[in-house]
């Protein structure tokens, strides 16, 4: 079955950089209807939905990250990634990458997760 | 953009039953899935559709659905069903978003 590995740097300094990328194995990221996403995790917070990106492509956002997060996919190496911009300790959390289903009418869910990765924003 | 309302936490004696509601307008229109995360651990989804549940989840987790609200009931509730509890939907315009939790206590 699908699984899903994050990876990258766990610190970042402000102002940078934030990037991560995401493994899928057990299955190809090009499927059709396949939606690759990221979510992210505050210390003792809760689940907060950063995006995702259609297989096609098309990413959608999440109106409060803005002109700061990008996601994209890399078919040949069968990874999607994540870059966000302009990091403050506020961006500290554990990410984690899941697999989205939506069928086009109501039904829509993540499932698998990865483990999560946690990014801490200190200089 | 869009909301989802939880109650940040309940408790049920051990075998009896809890519903955990989120309440949120994308309801009407987008169904709810729902994940249990326990400590340390990434979220599992428990619930997705009106009342489907993942292979090797216990069939005391269900769901239901009325107007703007969706439920998650676990009926006989265990000790290892003592965890964080998320419901999650979308919007018209593909925006996602969580609801903010509940703590489930299992007495």
């Amino acid at each position: 079955q699908v699984q899903l590995q994050e990876s990258g740097p766990g610190l970042v300094k402000p102002s940078q950089t934030l990037s991560l990328t995401c493994t899928v194995s057990g299955g190809s990221i090009s499927g059709r209807d396949d939606y690759w996403s990221w979510i992210r995790q505050a210390p003792g917070k809760g689940l907060e939905w950063i995006g995702y990106i259609y297989s096609s492509g098309s990413a959608y956002y999440n109106p409060s990250l803005g002109s700061r997060l990008t996601i994209s996919l890399d078919t040949s190496k069968n990874q999607f990634s994540l870059k966000l911009t302009s990091v403050t300790a506020a961006d500290t959390a554990v990410y984690y990458c899941a697999k989205y289903y939506y069928d086009g009418t109501g039904l829509n869910w993540f499932d698998p997760w990865g483990q999560g990765t946690l990014v801490t924003v200190s200089s | 953009s869009s909301e989802l309302t939880q109650d940040p936490a309940v408790s049920v004696a051990l075998g009896q039953t809890v519903r955990i509601t989120c309440h949120g307008d994308s309801l009407r229109l987008f169904y709810a899935s729902w994940y249990q995360q326990k400590p340390g651990q990434a979220p599992i989804l428990v619930i997705f559709g009106e009342n489907s549940r993942p292979s090797g989840i216990p069939d005391r987790f269900s769901g239901s659905i009325s107007g703007y609200t969706a439920s998650l009931t676990i009926t006989g509730a265990q000790a290892e069903d003592e965890a964080d509890y998320y419901c999650n939907s979308r919007d018209s315009s593909g925006v996602g978003v969580f609801g903010g939790g509940t703590k489930v206590t299992v007495l």
